[in-house]
Parts: C-alpha cells; sequence; structure tokens
C-alpha cells in the first residue's frame, strides 16, 4: 500500500529564517506531489505541484519554491520566511493521471515569530 | 474568485439523524468531486468521490450526489455518528494533467448526542 510522510510536524521559526519541509511517497512509482497550505480558518490552496523529476509548477506568487530531487521526494523551501507564510502545509499525492484521488500527509505546521 | 464555495461554515446534528453538507461550484469544466474530512491539525482523509457522468454515490453511511445542471453537490452521511465530527471540505478538478483540486472553504459538522 501507499504511504506519504511529511516533517517535521511542527515548526515554530523566526521571521528572515529559512525553512525546509520535506515529503515522502512510499509503494508508488511517479505520482503526481502537491503541497498545499491552510491558512487558519481558510480552505486548502495549491501552492505547488509536481509530474516529475525536477518539474514543478507553481500555482500562486509567494515566498517559497519546491523541488522534486527524486521521484518519490518533495521539498518545500524558503530563503527567508515571513509573517504571512505562518500556516498548515500539506504534502500530497496522487496516481499520475487525472481523475484521481488526492491522497495528503499528516501536515506541518509553521508558525513563523 | 471562489471556485468551489461552501456556504455552510457550521452545522449541527443529532446523532443518528442525517447530515447533508451542500457544495456549490462555478466551473463548468469541473468533472470530478470530492469530499475530504479533516481533524485538527492533521491531514484530510479522503471519504468519497464521484464522476461528472454520475449523479449519485455511496459507499456504507456516505453519499454523494452530484446535480450538474445545478452546479452542486451535497454529502449525506446517515445515520451520523459522534466521529464523523470534522470539517468536511469538498474539492473538484477538470481532467488536465495533473490532479489540481480546488476546495471549498469547509463545513464544521458537529453531531451532539
Amino acid at each position: 500500500s501507499q504511504t506519504i510522510h511529511q516533517w517535521p510536524a511542527t515548526l515554530v521559526q523566526p521571521v528572515g529564517s529559512p525553512l525546509s519541509l520535506e515529503c515522502t511517497v512510499e509503494g508508488t512509482s511517479n505520482p503526481n506531489l502537491y503541497w498545499y497550505r491552510q491558512a487558519a480558518g481558510r480552505g486548502l490552496q495549491l501552492l505547488f505541484y509536481s509530474i516529475g523529476i525536477g518539474q514543478i509548477s507553481s500555482e500562486v506568487p509567494q515566498n517559497l519554491s519546491a523541488s522534486r530531487p527524486q521521484d518519490r521526494q518533495f521539498i518545500l523551501s524558503s530563503k527567508k520566511l515571513l509573517l504571512s507564510d505562518s500556516g498548515f502545509y500539506l504534502c500530497a499525492w496522487s496516481r499520475g493521471y487525472s481523475g484521481n484521488t488526492i491522497y495528503f500527509g499528516e501536515g506541518s505546521w509553521l508558525t513563523v515569530v | 474568485d471562489q471556485q468551489v464555495k461552501q456556504n455552510s461554515p457550521s452545522l449541527s446534528v443529532q446523532e443518528g439523524r442525517i447530515s447533508i453538507l451542500n457544495c456549490d461550484y462555478t466551473n463548468s469544466m469541473f468533472d470530478y468531486f470530492l469530499w475530504y474530512k479533516k481533524y485538527p491539525a492533521e491531514g484530510p482523509t479522503f471519504l468519497i468521490s464521484i464522476s461528472s457522468i454520475k449523479d449519485k454515490n455511496e459507499d456504507g453511511r456516505f453519499t454523494v450526489f452530484l446535480n450538474k445542471s445545478a452546479k452542486h453537490l451535497s454529502l449525506h452521511i446517515v445515520p451520523s455518528q459522534p466521529g464523523d465530527s470534522a470539517v468536511y471540505f469538498c474539492a473538484a478538478s477538470a481532467v488536465q494533467g495533473a490532479q489540481k483540486l480546488v476546495f471549498g472553504q469547509g463545513t464544521r459538522l458537529t453531531i451532539n448526542p
């Protein structure tokens, strides 16, 4: 069966510090990978998605970037965090074709102080 | 532009009764719809989905109805149980390449004993 893990689960970072959230998927190959964010009291917003190694699409302009160095690894980064980057970040995967369910990881709470 | 809307931020239902959660969408290109359940500080869990070629899909206590002409879908939970208390998100996607879901704002369901 397929599993998805992301870490760290909780992070408190000062403004201006870097960020790295990591996500890995097991039990499948060539998945689509996603980073979503849920800001306080809001829905889930798609930040990035990837259909293959090194292929990243950004959905919204922001202070964050994503990379996919390996088939089942997806990393969310920032060089300098802003207060507005605080939120609940979710990694997700789906099979590599349309019309399929997206499955989410456990989520990472980021608080920028 | 909110393409997927859940107009009820909260819903309270008595245990054993039916819970009905509603969702409206505006993009006629959407052809795959999903419902997710989310507990605090956890990733969303997939519940049930429906393709636009159907108008109903049932899985145990959960049934999703799709009315394409009204651009409306609903999730019925019957009978409702205390463990169903959570935030429910509806999501939609248009079949093009990566499975990019657009989420509603969520409805907080509370099941009262």
